[in-house]
């Protein structure tokens, strides 16, 4: 069975700060991986996909890369905002089969204070 | 990307009542998914509702409590039946699309109060 652990749990940044965000996955055998974002009480906002034959993804501030036979992912965000505070889950796709799920980590809380 | 919709964005209900949430999409899509989150926990898969057929429940998730509508391939509904407290969560649909249906968008999420 599929465990996608995220770390750390929680985490506070000052502004203009560099950080990395760290998930990992216990079966490598994946067929996607996504990284979302959720404000309090809100759904979920798709940041990133990477695709199980890339190493890695870039959306402005953001850069995520995939090393998929050690089972770990990382989302790197540049030049923190207080805007970026937020919970960001990553979450991994087995196959891609109509019945494939995601199964999501746990999460990380980013604040970002000024 | 999918543009989901959700009603109610949040309510809060007596227990034994029960709550129909709907989800509009702004495109035709095969499959939509419905996800529970409990408070301060990490998403969990309800069921997988397929357009025309009865949806496909996960373990511990059973269709007399969280019964499905799929009427067309842009909405569906999920009620949750006789609520208790332990059903005070964030719900959420969800749906696939991409090339290759590779990419999950998930509506904003109804939140539910069970007093």
């Amino acid at each position: 069975k599929q465990e996608v652990t995220q770390i750390p749990a929680a985490l506070s940044v000052p502004e203009g700060e560099n950080l990395v965000l760290n998930c990992s996955f216990t079966d490598s055998a994946i067929y996607n991986l996504q990284w979302f974002r959720q404000d309090p009480g809100k759904g979920l906002t798709s940041l990133l996909l990477i695709q199980s034959s890339q190493r890695e993804q870039t959306s402005g501030r953001l850069n995520a890369s995939l090393d998929k036979s050690s089972g770990r992912s990382t989302l790197y965000i540049a030049a923190s905002q207080p805007g970026d505070s937020a919970t960001y889950l990553c979450a991994v796709r087995k196959n891609t089969g109509t019945a494939s799920k995601l199964t999501f980590g746990t999460g990380t809380r980013l604040q970002v204070t000024l | 990307s999918a543009v989901i919709s959700q009603k109610p964005s949040r309510d809060i209900c007596q227990r034994g009542t029960s709550l129909t949430i709907q989800c509009q999409v702004d495109s035709q899509v095969t499959m939509m998914f419905w996800y529970r989150q409990q408070p301060g926990q990490s998403l969990t898969l309800i069921a997988t509702a397929n357009q025309g057929s009865e949806a496909t429940y996960e373990s511990g998730f059973v269709i007399d409590k969280f019964p499905i509508s799929r009427p067309n391939l842009t909405f569906s509904t999920l009620t949750v039946s006789n609520m208790s407290p332990e059903d005070s969560s964030i719900y959420l649909c969800s749906v696939r699309q991409g090339t290759l249906g590779e990419t999950q968008y998930f509506g904003p999420g109804t939140r539910l109060l069970v007093l």
